[in-house]
């Protein structure tokens, strides 16, 4: 599966979108994009997953860059239950294991 | 609630001890996954079954072992117990019917484990 480099840490107002970078560049064609968050020692949450193009349910909406080679994660309006770790995951079998990276530290303030 | 159930939710043992952590499906899914939360290593994968079968292995111990019953659930074993296994450890389903896509993995709340 393809590495991925994210943020360590971000910082977003309640309220406002949330876009958490994500840098993939060596991902092959069949490779997904999987986003999970995790919420202080809970157990990581589904956020979203994409293959080529931009996708958006109840949560947030994924953009993936043409050439594939990095996306973003938007959270259209932060709340304070937003505040968690997310771990941006190339994923080449669908069945398989997660691969999870250090993510990103979001801090949603008031 | 993301329908995976562990327990215990906590444990606290000595070192040498052995201790069996347990996990029940979403209901329907095939598969589990166990993964191991330590401050210096994250979350890793140690092994997967499906319908009761080993499917993969990652980063797991000789003194870990695993297995995943007829009616889906399964139960990971950590023996000999060292100080360096205290780590959060979660359990994940995923390939049931209901599971929209199917392979979407759903993690349970976990079982916080302390070795003294």
């Amino acid at each position: 599966d393809a590495k991925t480099t994210q943020p360590p840490s971000m910082d977003c107002a309640e309220g406002r979108a949330a876009n958490l970078p994500c840098n993939h560049s060596t991902i092959s064609g069949n490779e997904y994009v999987y986003w999970y968050r995790q919420i202080h020692s809970q157990g990581p949450q589904y956020i979203i997953h994409g293959l080529k193009n931009n996708e958006t349910n109840e949560m947030a909406s994924l953009i993936i860059t043409e050439d594939r080679k990095s996306s973003t994660l938007i959270l259209p309006h932060a709340t304070l239950r937003d505040t968690a770790v997310y771990y941006c995951i190339v994923r080449s079998d669908s069945w398989g294991k997660l691969q999870f990276g250090a993510g990103t530290q979001v801090v949603v303030t008031p | 609630d993301s329908g995976v159930t562990q327990t215990p939710k906590h444990l606290i043992t000595a070192t040498g001890q052995r201790v069996t952590l347990r996990c029940s499906p979403r209901s329907g899914d095939l598969s589990v996954y166990w993964y191991q939360q330590s401050l210096d290593q994250g979350l890793q994968f140690l092994i997967q079954y499906y319908n009761g079968e080993e499917r993969a292995k990652g980063n797991i111990l000789e003194r870990f072992s695993a297995q995943q019953f007829p009616d889906l659930h399964s139960e990971l074993n950590l023996s000999s117990l060292e100080l360096g296994d205290s780590a959060l450890y979660f359990c994940a389903s995923s390939g049931g019917g209901t599971s929209r896509p199917r392979e979407t993995q759903y993690f349970g709340p976990g079982t916080r484990l302390l070795v003294l």
